[in-house]
């Protein structure tokens, strides 16, 4: 079981909203470090989508947003489209471990 | 434009040795930490470790310090991840990625992955 815990899967119709928890502690997302979310398609390499916790690259659409509240960060995904259909993860640092970690991934399906 | 190009694929026996090579460009090498991540079939991704600039200054995962050794050529501005004896269970992708800015920033950049399969 990861340190960071997302739930597997979610998933919405076209159109809706979905969120993406990524549950950690006090020694990773509760002691301040950033929170980074990556979007992954099937077969290929890794996106980052957020950065340092609310910080959207450019290029990445506004319907992609991130919160953090206490040792839990959120994804939140609106105006769910087809091709939002992927793996999704977080990383962050801790402290306890000495080591980035990822969370064990979101599945987020399309209707 | 940035861009981090690994080598190819690829396949090995068990006990052999394998050093995969991630090739940047379009950047500054020195000026950006890059990472090492495992994804094993079907499963999440794993941080393995880092390395800014040169052999001097490397951070690893813990559970992979003593499996694996990250070093880099700042001349050439590539990064290489060695297995002295490989082992089916480091049958897996391998990507490489760039550090946005300081170390522990996001990964802005990927390699598109290098497949090592260790089978007898």
């Amino acid at each position: 079981q990861s340190v960071l815990t997302q739930t597997p899967s979610v998933s919405g119709a076209p159109g809706q909203r979905v969120t993406i928890s990524c549950t950690g502690s006090s020694s990773n997302i509760g002691a301040g470090y950033g929170v980074h979310w990556y979007q992954q398609l099937p077969g290929t390499a890794p996106k980052l989508l957020i950065y340092d916790t609310w910080n959207r690259p450019s290029g990445v659409p506004d319907r992609f947003s991130a919160s953090k509240s206490g040792t839990s960060a959120s994804l939140a995904i609106t105006g769910l489209q087809a091709e939002d259909e992927a793996d999704y993860f977080c990383q962050c640092y801790d402290s306890s471990l000495s080591t980035s970690l990822f969370g064990g991934g979101t599945k987020v399906t399309v209707l | 434009e940035v861009q981090l190009v690994q080598s190819g694929a690829e396949v090995k026996q068990p006990g052999e040795s394998l050093k995969i090579s991630c090739k940047t460009s379009g950047y500054t090498f020195t000026s950006h930490w890059i990472s090492w991540v495992r994804q094993m079939p079907g499963r999440g991704l794993e941080w393995m470790g880092q390395i800014f600039r040169d052999d001097s200054d490397i951070t690893y995962n813990p559970a992979f310090q003593g499996q694996v050794t990250i070093s880099a050529d700042k001349s050439f501005g590539v990064a290489y991840l060695h297995w002295s004896s490989l082992k089916a269970s480091d049958t897996a992708m391998y990507f490489c990625a760039r550090h946005r800015d300081r170390s522990g920033s996001g990964l802005d950049y990927w390699g598109q992955g290098t497949q090592v399969t260790v089978s007898s």
